[in-house]
């Protein structure tokens, strides 16, 4: 079936607006993992679903920073008031079960810069 | 701080060749150890994975060995080719346990390595 989808692919905006990110997980999948991939700093976990709740948002930078999640698939990460230290690769990853050896399946990002 | 603690930053390496790279981690809760692949442009995906009740996993040329006592753990990529020139990540997990959350995965820095042909 099909993968994990994220739109926009790209996204270039101004200090101070506000960006929203879509996620599309796995069909079925109920877990939803969204990490942050700035240059040379790996992938920076950000927030968890299980289902539709998110148990643990404690990777959020600001709380310009929010996510939720409906109908336990498609997922919104928005950044409020957007500032340059902001842009980063915005990536989702799923996975079957929150089950900690269960394999993440990761969409191809959002990369988001601001002016 | 990094949890995982990867290196090298980046190796070249000629095609034939085997690359090696080390991850190291404090955490001794951690009880599974994946290595994602990155090509420019697309999400990571997972390469190879590990439990620390076994030393050494091998799938094809990609072998993980893994050191519980020194809490280290490398990917090897024996016979590498211009198609494994791409960035590689370790990370590691835990079960859910107080404070943790349950599936999160710890990556290290990642490694951009290229194959010469």
């Amino acid at each position: 079936g099909a993968g994990v989808s994220q739109s926009p692919s790209n996204k270039v905006t101004e200090k101070g607006k506000d960006v929203e990110l879509r996620c599309d997980p796995i069909s079925g999948h109920t877990a939803l993992y969204w990490y942050r991939q700035s240059l040379g700093q790996g992938l920076e976990f950000l927030i968890y679903f299980q289902g539709n709740s998110a148990p643990d948002k404690s990777g959020l930078p600001s709380d310009r920073f929010s996510a939720e999640r409906t109908g336990g698939s498609v997922s919104t990460l928005t950044i409020q008031r957007t500032q340059q230290e902001d842009s980063a690769v915005y990536l989702c990853a799923s996975s079957a079960t929150a089950w900690f050896q269960e394999t993440q399946y990761f969409g191809p990002g959002t990369r988001l810069l601001v002016l | 701080q990094q949890q995982v603690k990867q290196s090298p930053q980046s190796l070249i390496v000629q095609k034939g060749g085997i690359s090696i790279i080390n991850c190291a981690y404090e955490n001794t809760a951690f009880d599974y150890f994946p290595w994602y692949q990155q090509f420019p442009g697309k999400g990571p995906a997972l390469l190879i994975a590990i439990r620390p009740d076994v030393s050494e996993k091998k799938e094809g040329r990609f072998t993980i060995s893994f050191n519980k006592s020194a809490k280290q753990f490398s990917l090897h990529i024996m016979d590498s080719q211009p198609g494994d020139s791409a960035t590689y990540f370790c990370a590691a997990s835990a079960p859910l346990t107080r404070g943790s959350t349950l599936g999160r995965l710890y990556f290290g820095r990642g490694t951009q390595l290229t194959v010469w042909p």
